[in-house]
């Protein structure tokens, strides 16, 4: 597609459910990268993928928290026991390369509530 | 502990002035990025600056990265009310990942 597309737009789950998050990002970008954004704050980085492999996942906050990139493309956040906590947005970039200041291609995000 | 400080934090002004935002850091960067974010939407990348002492021009919006490469400023000329939005700069030290600062708020006011 045209754009990184994330799925749903909107997600309200129930503390202690599990919920997964969806990031279609631009055909050909090798480089895909989750980042959460709370209120009133930049976002904050999760975890990168460079083709299939988590190559730097030093960002996810717990063990809850998972992401995969089984084939290089799609990529699914999953967390588990979701906590009030984890409310926020999730978003999702891809780049043609992690180096050299290409920049990043955001999607417009999921909106997790968690109540 | 933020990484990168933007200032101010919220600023308003009348359609056709100008106005200058700040991105500080003590930390340096290999590259620098500027975006702007609306309500509902993620950030949508302005420009990327590399060089120490860099200047790009976006049609009326001016980047400079600092000499040091540890801060930048957007200079908005004449501005207009789609201007409206969050800016966040977002600093990258070679370790594929960027570390956003919290954003200017922008108000342009018809």
């Amino acid at each position: 597609g045209a754009g990184v597309s994330q799925t749903p737009s909107n997600k309200v789950t129930e503390k202690g459910k599990y919920v997964e998050l969806r990031c279609d990002p631009i055909s050909g970008h090798t480089a895909l990268y989750w980042y959460r954004q709370s209120l009133g704050q930049g976002p904050e980085f999760l975890i990168y993928f460079q083709g299939t492999g988590a190559a730097d996942d030093s960002g996810l906050p717990n063990d809850r928290f998972f992401a995969v990139r089984p084939e290089g493309s799609v990529s699914t956040l999953k967390i588990q026991r979701t906590e009030r906590g984890d409310s926020a947005v999730y978003l999702c970039a891809s780049s043609l390369s992690p180096q050299g200041g290409y920049g990043y291609t955001f999607g417009s995000g999921t909106r997790l509530t968690v109540v | 502990t933020q990484l990168l400080e933007q200032s101010p934090q919220f600023l308003s002004i009348q359609e056709g002035e100008n106005l200058t935002v700040y991105c500080n850091s003590s930390s340096v960067f290999s590259s620098l990025q500027w975006y702007r974010q609306e309500p509902g939407e993620g950030p949508v990348l302005l420009v990327t600056v590399v060089t120490g002492g860099e200047v790009k021009k976006l049609k009326r919006l001016t980047f400079q990265f600092g000499d040091a490469r540890k801060d930048s400023s957007l200079h908005i000329t004449a501005a207009q009310p789609g201007d409206t939005g969050l800016y966040l700069c977002a600093g990258e030290q070679g370790n594929n990942r960027l570390a956003f600062g919290k954003g200017n708020q922008v108000v342009v006011i018809p």
